[in-house]
């Protein structure tokens, strides 16, 4: 069922420092590339999406990097807080299939 | 606005009990979505209803799992019988449509023994 991989598979970064997670894609005709961020005991919830007719989205501390023939897409976090320790989760649509998460744990 | 809602946060039942997770989704969207989470398996796709109408079922593991969706306002989740590899936590979703950002519950961590 997996047709989104992602990596890696669990992160530890400093306080201060950039997080970076990777995804990975098959099906071309995928239009939605959202990232969810996931605390324990709650249901994930949106962090930042893309559409493939960009390549770059900021939201604050979070941007998506979209390479669109490579079909990847990276989620970066700046200045990364210990509050940003969360599993993090790349989507795609049209199946809305679901990465394997990121467990980010930043350091004080 | 209440988002969407899950029942019960918790169950535990025995091995060949019939299991029912509940959903309401956000008023106004028109897609829904269950999923599972699990350690090994990460989160799954089961199902996915847009306008009340099942459109892709092919993440349901087997015939003891069923779903219904018999208004804009409600959906079911059932296993019969469970099994304890079904433990999980199994969460509901919605978005206005398709493409667009899905508004998960806390969902339920069903534990069969």
């Amino acid at each position: 069922q997996q047709q989104v991989k992602q990596s890696p598979q669990s992160l530890i970064v400093q306080k201060g420092g950039i997080s970076i997670i990777n995804c990975a894609y098959e099906n071309t005709a995928f239009d939605y590339f959202p990232w969810y961020q996931q605390f324990p005991g709650k249901g994930p919830a949106l962090l930042i999406a893309i559409r493939p007719d960009v390549s770059e989205k900021k939201e604050g501390r979070f941007t998506i990097s979209f390479n669109k023939s490579a079909k990847q897409f990276s989620l970066h976090i700046m200045d990364s807080q210990p509050g940003d320790s969360a599993t993090y989760f790349c989507a795609a649509s049209n199946d809305m299939r679901f990465g394997a998460g990121t467990r980010l744990t930043v350091k004080p | 606005d209440a988002g969407v809602i899950q029942s019960p946060r918790h169950e535990v039942t025995e091995m060949g009990q019939e299991v029912t997770l509940r959903c309401k989704p956000i008023s106004g969207h028109n897609s829904l979505f269950w999923y599972r989470q699990t350690m090994m398996r990460g989160l799954e796709l089961l199902i996915y209803f847009n306008n009340n109408v099942p459109i892709d079922d092919s993440g349901m593991p087997e015939d003891r799992f069923s779903a219904k969706m018999p208004n804009a306002s409600f959906s079911t989740l059932k296993i019969q019988p469970s099994e304890p590899r079904d433990s999980a936590v199994y969460f509901c979703a919605s978005s206005q449509r398709r493409n667009q950002p899905q508004h998960f519950g806390d969902g339920t961590r069903l534990s069969i023994l």
